[in-house]
Order: C-alpha cells, then sequence, then structure tokens
C-alpha cells in the first residue's frame, strides 16, 4: 500500500531551528508538497519538489532524496507564528495526491 | 489572490438529512476537490472534478456523491447523513497542467460537520 509517515507532534524554542520529516513509499512519484495549517484554518502551501536537493524559500527549505523515500522541511528563526500543522504530500504514479496526518509543531517561547 | 470560498464554516446536521455543501473558487481554476480531514489522518480524497460535468472518485466516495455544473462552483452532497461522516470537509483546486503553477492546491477555510 501508499504511506506517508511523519512525526505526530514536535516542539522547538521560538528562534532556534526544526527539521520536520517525511518518508514515503508510493506506487511511483511525482512530486513533493509540504503545507502548513494552522488550527482551525486552512492548508497553504509551503513547498514543491521533484528533483532531489534542497529548496530555500526565505525562512523555510525543503530537502528531496528519491532514492530514500525522504524529505524534511526546515524551518529556521522560529517565530511563535510558525506554530501550526505541517502536512507532507506525494503524488503518486497516477498523479494523485497522497497525503501524510501531518506533525503538529508547538513552539515554546 | 486566489479564494476558495465554503458555503458554512459550521454545520449541524441529523441523522438520515440530504447536506450540500458548496464551494466556489474565483480564478477560473479546471480542477477541484472535496477532502475530508479528520484527527491522526491525511486528508481523504472524497471526489474530484477536472472539468464542467466531469467527477471522479476519489479514495473515500462511499455516502458522497458531486455536482459541477458551472466551472466555479463544486458541490458534495450527502445523501443520507450519518455520524461516521461527521468530520472537517476541505474544499480545494488547481489550475491545469499546462498552468506554471500546475501543482499547488488552493483549499477554502472549511467547513466543520456534525451530524448527530
Amino acid at each position: 500500500g501508499q504511506n506517508i509517515d511523519q512525526p505526530t507532534e514536535m516542539t522547538a524554542t521560538e528562534g532556534a531551528i526544526v527539521q520536520i520529516n517525511c518518508t514515503y513509499q508510493t506506487s511511483g512519484f511525482n512530486g513533493l508538497f509540504w503545507y502548513q495549517q494552522h488550527a482551525g484554518e486552512a492548508p497553504t502551501f509551503l513547498s514543491y519538489n521533484v528533483l532531489d536537493g534542497l529548496e530555500e524559500k526565505g525562512r523555510f527549505s525543503s530537502f528531496l532524496s528519491r532514492s530514500k523515500g525522504y524529505s524534511y522541511l526546515l524551518l529556521k528563526e522560529l517565530q511563535m507564528k510558525d506554530s501550526a500543522s505541517y502536512l507532507c504530500a506525494v503524488r503518486d504514479g497516477n498523479y494523485q495526491l497522497i497525503w501524510g496526518a501531518g506533525t503538529k509543531l508547538i513552539i515554546k517561547p | 489572490d486566489v479564494k476558495v470560498t465554503q458555503s458554512s464554516r459550521y454545520l449541524v446536521k441529523r441523522t438520515g438529512e440530504k447536506v450540500f455543501l458548496e464551494c466556489v473558487q474565483d480564478m477560473d481554476h479546471e480542477n477541484m476537490f472535496w477532502y475530508r480531514q479528520d484527527p491522526g489522518l491525511g486528508l481523504r480524497l472524497i471526489y474530484f472534478s477536472y472539468d464542467v460535468k466531469m467527477k471522479e472518485k476519489g479514495d473515500i466516495p462511499e455516502g458522497y456523491s458531486v455536482s459541477r455544473e458551472k466551472k466555479e462552483r463544486f458541490s458534495l452532497i450527502l445523501e443520507s447523513a450519518s455520524t461516521n461522516q461527521t468530520s472537517m470537509y476541505l474544499c480545494a483546486s488547481s489550475p491545469s497542467v499546462t498552468s506554471g503553477s500546475w501543482y499547488e492546491q488552493y483549499f477554502g477555510p472549511g467547513t466543520r460537520l456534525t451530524v448527530t
């Protein structure tokens, strides 16, 4: 079956760096996505990786290794507003999106 | 900015009622999606549509139907609501594969449906 794993919850300190991991097993691969979802709100797009390597966008970076079925989202200079759930999703060989359950990130002062 | 709106933020219905959830997008997107989101589970696709009057089943279509009579509007219908359909329902849209940002989905604020 197809599966995406990410930690359920993580805690980090304001100003620090946190890495949220995502591993996947899918039938084919056509890209990996990270979305941010604040409590009670809609998910919003953060990043898209289709080739191996690191994509940097401001304080957020996303890494992909297709051979390992692995990605991470790196958040630097954490701010209280970064407290949210972070959703990993993979587009499989049929171009269907498979979603992970999300990682709830708690930022402490 | 892309805007996806949903008809209600909160809805309470009784078992057996017919429920309509409406979604409207204003960016002329070809693709529209209905998901449900439950604690501890990933987003699960109910139905999607890639054109007017076209629909495709997602992972969990049982107990649901959809309607897309106009490009901007995608409706989710619960024919006979049951308690196990209590959930957060999210609508999303995305442009066609020929668009530069074809891969990005834009979500509505969600409808929290409670069936009693």
